[in-house]
Parts: C-alpha cells; structure tokens; sequence
C-alpha cells in the first residue's frame, strides 16, 4: 500500500531533550515535507526537500533540523524541544517537479508531540 | 498574515442536503487550489482541486468553484452523506520550482446530520 509512515505518533517529552521524528514513504517520491498543525493557524510548512541531500526552509523552521540522506527517509529533529513546539506534525511527499499543480501532496498520519 | 481563510469553522447540514465549504485567498499569484479531508488520527487525503485557468472542477459528488475576481472558492457536496463529516482544509499553491508549498487555510469541520 502506497503510504507515508510517521513515528512516533504520540510523544510526551520535556523541555530540551532531544528527539527525532521519523518519516518514510516507499511511492518512490522526490519532494517530501513537514508541516505543523496549530489551532487558528491551519498547516504551517517548517522544511522540505526537493531530493536527496537538497533540503531548504519552510515557513516556521526555527528550532528543527531535518536530513535527506536517502530517497525515502526525512526525518525530523528537534534538537532542543521547547514548549511552542507542541503540536501536531505531518509528513508529506509528492512526485515533484511538476508545475502544472497536477501533483498532489501525501501526508502522514501525523505525530501528536507534547513539551513539557 | 492568513492568506487562505475559511471564516467558517464549523458547518452542520442535514444528510441528503447540499453542503457548501467557503475559502477565500489573499495571494493573487496563487494559481493552483485543493481541498483536504481530514478524519480524527489520520492525515489530510486529497479531495479535488482546480487550477486558476478553470472555474469549476467536478469529481462525483464533489464539485469546487473558482471565482479568481473575487479570491474566492467553494467546495459542494452533494448529497451529503455521514462520512462527509471531518474536517476540510483549503490549501492553495503557488507554481514555483522546487517547493511543492501549499498555503492553508484553518479548516472547516462539517456535520452531517443522519
């Protein structure tokens, strides 16, 4: 089944200890991305990566850091957690290097991530 | 700055009805849109989008409308049914190489009524 799979999907941590959230996809895709989901703001992107090794900042990148060694692997790295950073966290991927818009984002289940 | 807003958070329609999802957008360089579902635990699936040069896009029960002059499209479904009730985001998109960004708006959780 084609799918993006996020780990974990519920995380209760504290303040300053590091974490990693995993994503992986296995459709083959080139573009993958993450996104926070904070009520009244909708999605937010915080990175994304065209390919492997290429990986650029989104709209809210502060205080994560993402790596793209391997086409289905994006994982994302909290290094220093701090209470804003609860929220709720999808992965995505798509096709990519479309420009016609044809190309539809798929997302993860998500990662529900609690700072204390 | 919002610039994809559903000014409407929650909509409840009787089963059968029509139900009719609002967005408007502030980006006139956005020429690509879609609508999200998104149930409980899981993630936003893709429902049906348009691009800018159209203004009407039909999918089955779905159909979404573009009104570029006034920044604004809708989502209708017709005829509701119980497993229509989630909530749906807007999301609009900017063609642009490399980043495959969608901007969205806040979401809109629907009811149906049985």
């Amino acid at each position: 089944e084609a799918q993006v799979t996020q780990n974990p999907r519920y995380l209760i941590t504290v303040t300053g200890k590091k974490l990693t959230v995993t994503c992986s996809q296995n459709m083959n895709h080139e573009y993958m991305s993450w996104y926070r989901q904070d009520p009244g703001l909708g999605l937010r992107q915080i990175y994304y990566s065209m390919n492997v090794e290429v990986t650029d900042k989104g709209d809210v990148p502060e205080g994560y850091k993402v790596s793209r060694k391997e086409k289905r692997n994006f994982p994302l790295i909290l290094e220093s957690p701090s209470p804003n950073q609860t929220s709720l966290y999808f992965c995505a991927s798509s096709l990519g290097q479309d420009h016609s818009g044809a190309n539809v984002l798929t997302f993860g289940a998500g990662s529900r991530l609690t700072v204390l | 700055d919002q610039q994809v807003k559903q000014n409407s958070p929650s909509l409840s329609v009787q089963e059968g009805r029509i139900s009719i999802l609002n967005c408007d957008y502030t980006n006139s360089m956005f020429d690509y849109f879609l609508w999200y579902k998104k149930y409980p635990a899981e993630g936003p699936t893709f429902l049906i989008s348009i691009s800018s040069i159209k203004d009407k896009n039909e999918d089955g029960r779905f159909t979404v409308f573009l009104n570029k002059s006034a920044k604004h499209l809708s989502l209708h479904i017709v005829p509701s049914q119980p497993g229509d009730s989630a909530v749906y985001f807007c999301a609009a998109r900017r063609s642009n190489f490399g980043n495959e960004k969608l901007t969205f708006g806040t979401g809109t959780r629907l009811t149906i009524i049985p």
